[in-house]
């Protein structure tokens, strides 16, 4: 199946710093990359749709200006979380869609990131 | 899109088939049925996804009733591996589909 990659893993910062998550297609291009933030022992909630060349779409109750998303490429997207605080610690995940008949969504192995 | 219900928890012994259900009584009839699952601290990965007929792959069988408000995810001989949850999810766009709570499978010895 299709490859998405994470880039970091983990990352701890410091509260009021902002921290670069990459999101990369390895072997297709993705002309649709989601982001998801998922809480310990809660199931995934959609942050945000990001479409090459264009401006994301958030979900309603997230803030864009805290939430950078740039999707410059057909395999790039990146998430940036800035003045990140305490509250913004959570699991990170992007997916990919290939496009097609079935859009099936390619998830990556996710970025867990701790705010001190 | 379409929500869906599923059984919060089930178990399964190893080697036999894990049969998880899922029902979506609202789905349109232009919407697929899409299973993940997600190991524990890691990303969803895809299962299998459906419209109307049966689909067989080599993870899993997906069985969509005739009136496609429900469905169910066979692994037809389930290891300790599988231990994961399981989300179903409808809908014609899958990144926009929500995710339910999904079913926390385990597989024990």
């Amino acid at each position: 199946g299709a490859v998405v990659s994470q880039h970091p893993s983990r990352v701890i910062c410091k509260s009021g710093t902002s921290v670069k998550i990459e999101c990369r297609s390895l072997d297709f291009q993705a002309t649709t990359m989601f982001w998801y933030r998922q809480f310990p022992k809660q199931s995934l909630m959609l942050m945000a749709t990001s479409n090459e060349g264009s401006k994301a779409t958030y979900e309603q109750g997230v803030e864009k200006d805290k939430f950078l998303i740039n999707h410059a490429s057909l395999t790039l997207s990146t998430l940036t979380v800035t003045s990140a605080h305490p509250e913004d610690s959570s699991f990170y995940i992007c997916s990919a869609r290939v496009a097609g008949a079935f859009e099936t969504q390619y998830f990556g192995p996710g970025t867990r990131l701790l705010v001190l | 899109d379409a929500k869906t219900t599923q059984p919060p928890s089930m178990d399964c012994a190893e080697g036999r088939a894990a049969n998880l259900p899922c029902n979506h009584s609202t789905i349109s009839g232009n919407e697929y049925v899409y299973w993940y699952r997600q190991i524990h601290s890691q990303g969803p990965q895809y299962i299998i996804h459906g419209l109307k007929n049966n689909e067989t792959n080599e993870m899993a069988s997906l069985i969509i009733t005739e009136d496609r408000k429900s469905s169910t995810l066979i692994l037809p001989h389930a290891t300790l591996r599988d231990t994961a949850v399981y989300y179903c999810i409808v809908g014609t766009n899958a990144g926009k589909s929500t995710f339910g709570d999904g079913t926390t499978l385990t597989v024990k010895p």
